[in-house]
């Protein structure tokens, strides 16, 4: 069945560093979505991306789409203390509707 | 607008009983439903998905199973809790017929014990 795995699982940052979160499917995804959860919250949708080597951004958050379509990142610049959580990648697989996610990485930024 | 509705927040059950955490949307219809596990807060585990009424799809064996009686009613069930059942439950949706943004109710915290 088809996985998603991210890396890195944590990730330690000083306020006004930079992150990054990879995302890799074993299977080519249908589109990629990425989420962010804040400690004790539940998911929050930030983008959805579909094309082949699409690149979006959103304010500081630059989301990339391989041209596989089989991995996708996440880059945060210099980072501040409110994108503390964990950010979450989730393929869609195609017809069957299923939304597998990834482990996720739990940014944590000092200030 | 749609929202999603999910209780309830928290549970203690005890080893052994039964469980009925239930999943409403509102504002749409048909939508995809899906039911997910996160344990010690970290990975989002796929448990069950519903594409329609009656229609569920089961990612993992377990004591676990999913209803869905309406088309926008999901309701996961246990008849026997076991305490690896303990972890912290979400429902979801999204708009039927695509693979598109899902939205998260609040979830239930569950612990067995």
């Amino acid at each position: 069945g088809q996985q998603v795995m991210q890396i890195p699982q944590y990730q330690h940052v000083q306020e006004g560093e930079d992150f990054t979160t990879y995302c890799n499917s074993s299977t080519t995804l249908s589109n990629i979505q990425w989420y962010k959860q804040r400690p004790g919250g539940h998911p929050v949708f930030l983008i959805q991306l579909v094309k082949s080597g699409e690149v979006k951004k959103q304010k500081r958050l630059t989301f990339q789409f391989g041209e596989a379509k089989k991995n996708s990142s996440l880059h945060i610049t210099a980072t501040q203390t409110t994108d503390v959580g964990t950010y979450f990648c989730a393929g869609g697989g195609g017809s069957n509707y299923k939304l597998t996610f990834g482990k996720g990485t739990l940014l944590t930024v000092n200030p | 607008s749609q929202t999603i509705h999910q209780w309830p927040a928290t549970l203690v059950q005890p080893v052994g009983s039964p469980l009925s955490l239930e999943c409403t949307v509102e504002g749409t219809s048909n939508p995809n439903l899906y039911w997910y596990r996160q344990a010690a807060g970290r990975g989002l585990q796929l448990l069950f998905y519903s594409v329609g009424i009656g229609q569920i799809s089961s990612e993992v064996p377990q004591n676990l199973s999913a209803s869905r009686p309406q088309d926008r009613q999901f309701i996961l069930s246990s008849k026997k809790l076991l305490l690896s059942d303990s972890g912290f439950y979400l429902c979801a949706w999204s708009v039927g017929g695509s693979v598109t943004e899902a939205f998260f109710g609040q979830g239930t915290r569950l612990t067995v014990v």
